[in-house]
C-alpha cells in the first residue's frame, strides 16, 4: 500500500488566492482526517469524514475553509480567499473502523501565502 | 507585538542512553492513547499504542507507561539512537475516533 498521498507537497499562494489540497486515503479506511501543524498551535484537528461524510468541522477555523470528500478515495481541503496566516502544514491522515493502529498520516502539504 | 511560538520541551540524549519522554493527557474518559515520532519534513508516524485496560505495553526498544490514576503516559526507548531524533507526540482518543494530541517533545541524540 503507497500510504495515504497527498499533493501537492508544496504550494506557494499569493493572499486572495483559491488553494486546493488533495489526499488519497489508505483504500478500505473509512475515516478521514484533515490536520494543521504549526508552530503557534502545534497539531490541530480541522475536519474528520466517516463513510465519506463530514462528521465534526469545529475545528475548520473559519468560512474561507471548506473540505469535501466525493468519494472514499478523494478528500480535497480549499481555502478561499488564502490568507498569510493560512501558511502552515496540512496533513491527512487516515484510519479504519476500529482505528487500532490510530491513524496514518500522509506527508502533508506545506503551504505558503505570500 | 511579537508572536510567541509553541515551545516545545528538549530532552538531550547522548547515543546509548535510554529516554523516557512524558506526557500529561486532560480527559479521564479516554480509552485509548498513541504515540507518534515525527521525524523533519514528514507527518506523524504511529510508534506503539496503549488502550486504557492495560498499564504496560512493549514493542521493539519502546515501551509505554499508562498511569490512570494521575492521566500519565511516558514513552521509553531503550539504547537511544541518532535516527531516534524527532519531535514525540502522545495523543488520546476523546470520543469516539477522535483522537487529541499533545504539544510534543523534542528528542536530540548525540551521537
Amino acid at each position: 500500500d503507497a500510504g495515504v498521498i497527498q499533493s501537492p507537497r508544496h504550494e506557494v499562494t499569493e493572499m486572495g488566492q483559491e488553494v486546493t489540497l488533495r489526499c488519497k486515503p489508505i483504500s478500505g479506511h473509512d475515516y478521514l482526517f484533515w490536520y494543521r501543524q504549526t508552530m503557534m498551535r502545534g497539531l490541530e484537528l480541522l475536519i474528520y469524514f466517516n463513510n465519506n461524510v463530514p462528521i465534526d468541522d469545529s475545528g475548520m477555523p473559519e468560512d474561507r475553509f471548506s473540505a469535501k470528500m466525493p468519494n472514499a478515495s478523494f478528500s480535497t481541503l480549499k481555502i478561499q480567499p488564502s490568507e498569510p496566516r493560512d501558511s502552515a502544514v496540512y496533513f491527512c491522515a487516515s484510519s479504519n473502523r476500529d482505528g487500532g493502529y490510530g491513524y496514518t498520516f500522509g506527508s502533508g502539504t506545506r503551504l505558503t501565502v505570500v | 507585538g511579537e508572536s510567541v511560538g509553541l515551545h516545545l520541551p528538549t530532552l538531550s540524549v547522548q547515543e546509548g542512553d535510554n529516554s523516557i519522554i512524558n506526557c500529561a493527557y486532560s480527559n479521564s474518559a479516554s480509552d485509548y492513547f498513541i504515540w507518534y515520532k515525527q521525524e523533519s519534513g514528514k507527518g506523524p508516524q504511529f510508534i506503539i499504542d496503549i488502550r486504557s485496560n492495560m498499564d504496560k505495553r512493549q514493542g521493539q526498544r519502546v515501551t509505554v507507561l499508562l498511569n490512570k490514576t494521575v492521566k500519565h503516559l511516558s514513552l521509553q526507548i531503550a539504547a537511544t539512537q541518532p535516527g531516534d531524533s524527532a519531535v514525540y507526540f502522545c495523543a488520546e482518543k476523546s470520543g469516539f475516533q477522535k483522537l487529541v494530541f499533545g504539544t510534543g517533545t523534542r528528542l536530540l541524540v548525540s551521537p
